[in-house]
């Protein structure tokens, strides 16, 4: 069965750091694409970032540019986001999400997603 | 970037068609993908490339597109299809849009 766990989020203060995991099995994870996909309390869904298979290649939200980096180890079948210098609107449950299709990063939609860890960025 | 605007709600009784709209901006528009989400739960991808749908997904849903506006449609709506729908594209830098949801209210 495909599935993607998530891990790490919790309660940070403005301007801290933390970093998110994402935990992948049942299919060739080198082969695929990777996304993070957040979600304000009460708001709808905002693509953050987006990685290549073989991770050579990274992508960004304007609002995040600069302040996270999405890695991702192969050999441990893990998608990461590094998050630095969050702010109250960081706040969000934050997905990570699979590529439909195999092969170099092309957008082409996301068919099996993690349930989501919560970030509370606040004082 | 570019935006993708939804109508924040629609409502339908049971057997009825829902149709949901995605219009994009000026930009030219890419392919468009929709997904299901219910309270609590991760999105659930329901149509890919404007027109395909996964398997698993049930024949009612489909999807179709002219000009910059594409439409996910369910025939015969049932209780269990309430739930908020996001529409997704990308522009040719790779980077993904979503639009602000649409939430499907079945009376």
């Amino acid at each position: 069965e495909v599935q993607l766990l998530e891990s790490g989020g919790g309660l940070v203060q403005p301007g801290g750091s933390l970093r998110l995991s994402c935990a992948a099995s049942g299919f060739t994870f080198r082969s695929y694409a990777m996304s993070w996909v957040r979600q304000a309390p009460g708001k709808g869904l905002e693509w953050v970032s987006a990685i290549s298979g073989s991770g050579n290649r990274r992508y960004y939200a304007d609002s995040v540019k600069g302040r996270f980096t999405i890695s991702r180890d192969n050999s441990k079948n893990t998608l990461y986001l590094e998050m630095n210098s969050l702010r109250a609107e960081d706040t969000a449950v934050y997905y990570c999400a699979k590529e439909r299709i195999s092969g170099d990063y092309v957008p082409d939609g996301m068919d099996v997603w993690g349930q989501g860890t919560t970030v509370t960025v606040s004082s | 970037s570019f935006e993708l605007t939804q109508p924040p709600s629609v409502s339908v009784s049971p057997g009825q068609t829902a149709r949901i709209t995605c219009s994009a901006d000026a930009l030219p528009k890419q392919f468009a993908y929709w997904y299901q989400q219910k309270p609590g739960q991760a999105p659930v991808l329901v149509i890919y490339k404007d027109t395909e749908r996964p398997s698993g997904i049930p024949e009612r849903f489909s999807g179709s597109s002219s000009g910059t506006t594409v439409t996910l449609t369910i025939s015969g709506v049932q209780a269990e299809d309430e739930a908020d729908y996001y529409c997704q594209s990308a522009d040719s830098s790779g980077t993904y849009v979503f639009g602000g949801g649409t939430k499907l209210t079945v009376l």
